[in-house]
């Protein structure tokens, strides 16, 4: 059965502190690894797919990484804004639908 | 703004009621996907519709059913309801059935059963 555990649950940081969050992975072929940022209350927002092994992707202060067996969410000089959870989810090759993990709940302190 | 809408966005219900929720999705997508999403939990599949049809399904029992419509737009329906269905229930949809397209989510309804 394909699973997601993402790590740590929950993440405090200062402005300007860079971390990272992990996604861990097993699934049957992969089509996709999709990261998601949630904020209270919303749907998720699409941030990243990533799909094979050795890729990166980045979009402001944010840098997606991919190995066979885990993703990386990196954040550069993190802002306040960027507070909310993100989600890691993968996508098997042929279905339909998406198994998300828990989500790393980040807060960025000023 | 993703262009996929949910309505209603809050909902109360008594047990063993039913409810229908709706969704419509981003212009140009034809596949559209129910997620149910409890406090503190990440989203979970219960099914996907795609030209009209059901194209998969999770581990969710009978009477959790949905309908997609010409326009593509889509219902989901819970009969009989219980307090353990009280969620987020988000809608996302893409672009054909093959997998790796973007899935993008609505903000999602938020019913809870009392």
């Amino acid at each position: 059965e394909d699973q997601v555990t993402q790590s740590p649950e929950a993440l405090r940081l200062q402005e300007g502190e860079s971390s990272s969050l992990n996604c861990s992975y097993t699934v049957s072929g992969l089509r996709g690894l999709f990261w998601y940022r949630q904020d209270p209350g919303k749907g998720p927002e699409f941030l990243f797919t990533l799909y094979s092994a050795g890729e990166e992707k980045e979009k402001e202060r944010l840098k997606a990484t991919l190995t066979k067996k885990e993703s990386f969410l990196h954040i550069t000089a993190p802002k306040p804004e960027d507070s909310a959870t993100y989600l890691c989810a993968v996508q098997a090759q042929g279905a339909q639908k998406l198994v998300f993990g828990q989500g790393t709940r980040l807060t960025i302190n000023p | 703004e993703t262009g996929v809408t949910q309505s209603p966005t809050h909902l109360i219900k008594t047990r063993g009621q039913q409810v229908t929720l709706r969704c419509s999705s981003q212009s140009g997508h034809n596949t559209v996907s129910w997620y149910q999403q409890a406090l503190g939990q990440g989203p979970q599949f219960i099914f996907q519709y795609y030209r009209e049809e059901e194209n998969g399904r999770g581990n969710f029992p009978p009477r959790f059913s949905g309908l997609q419509f010409p326009n593509y737009s889509s219902e989901l329906n819970v009969n009989a309801l219980e307090l353990d269905d009280s969620a987020l229930y988000l809608c996302a949809s893409s672009f054909g059935t093959i997998s790796g397209n973007t899935i993008y989510f609505g903000e999602g309804s938020w019913l809870t059963v009392v």
